[in-house]
């Protein structure tokens, strides 16, 4: 139980050009999701709460228009990367909330060319 | 400031031994702990959690212990294997939200 999913597995895209990244819960509701993003060898940094049917909430540093959340449904949430730059190439990944416990997806790899 | 720490330089121990972690925190009230690894380019597994009311806390060959005096948790892991090599994080929650605040990680390698 508590399976996360996040698609694409993996994305190449061209400098400037906007990339979305779904997170579901296959097999539970989760009101609460989390986006992180992690460089190598680095732990998770958490970018934003994302609660279903409200506005997401962004940590400090996080630009909340370059990083769009939308969190339309208890088992959907999405990331979008606004005019991606090579900068934001990085290892995206998501986890929902099954109690106090957060369960992650296997993560997006984006490479900004 | 707030810190959690994690040894960051690798733990190599041979197989069958127990391996122990350490994550020490400071400026923290956590109301529980977790454990989760994380093999390279994989998102993380949940493996454990501890609550502030609780001193250890098993699950098969999986052992974590919680001193909020010593602000301090130990993860064992005995009978070590090979397939246990990967990085192991720990994870602070205060109750705010579900949210948690990462330590750095400690790489494990069970060597035969």
């Amino acid at each position: 139980g508590a399976v996360v999913s996040q698609h694409p597995s993996w994305v190449i895209c061209k400098s400037g050009t906007s990339v979305k990244i779904e997170c579901r819960s296959l097999d539970f509701q989760a009101t609460t999701m989390f986006w992180y993003r992690q460089f190598p060898k680095q732990s998770l940094m958490l970018m934003a709460t994302s609660n279903e049917g409200s506005k997401a909430t962004y940590e400090q540093g996080v630009e909340k228009d370059k990083f769009l959340i939308n969190h339309a449904s208890l088992t959907l949430s999405t990331l979008t990367v606004t005019s991606a730059h090579p900068e934001d190439s990085s290892f995206y990944i998501c986890s929902a909330t099954l109690q106090e416990t957060q369960y992650f997806g296997p993560g997006t790899r984006l490479l900004v060319l | 400031s707030q810190k959690i720490e994690q040894n960051s330089e690798a733990l190599n121990i041979q197989e069958g031994k127990t391996a122990t972690l350490t994550c020490n925190y400071t400026n923290y009230s956590p109301a529980y702990l977790q454990w989760y690894r994380q093999d390279p380019g994989r998102g993380p597994v949940f493996l454990l959690l501890i609550r502030e009311n609780e001193k250890e806390k098993r699950k098969e060959r999986l052992k974590v212990t919680f001193d909020t005096t010593l602000k301090q948790s130990l993860f064992h892991i005995t009978a070590s294997q090979p397939a246990d090599s990967a990085t192991y994080l720990c994870a602070l929650g205060t109750g705010t939200a579900s949210k948690l605040t990462f330590g750095t990680g400690t790489r494990l390698q069970v060597t035969l």
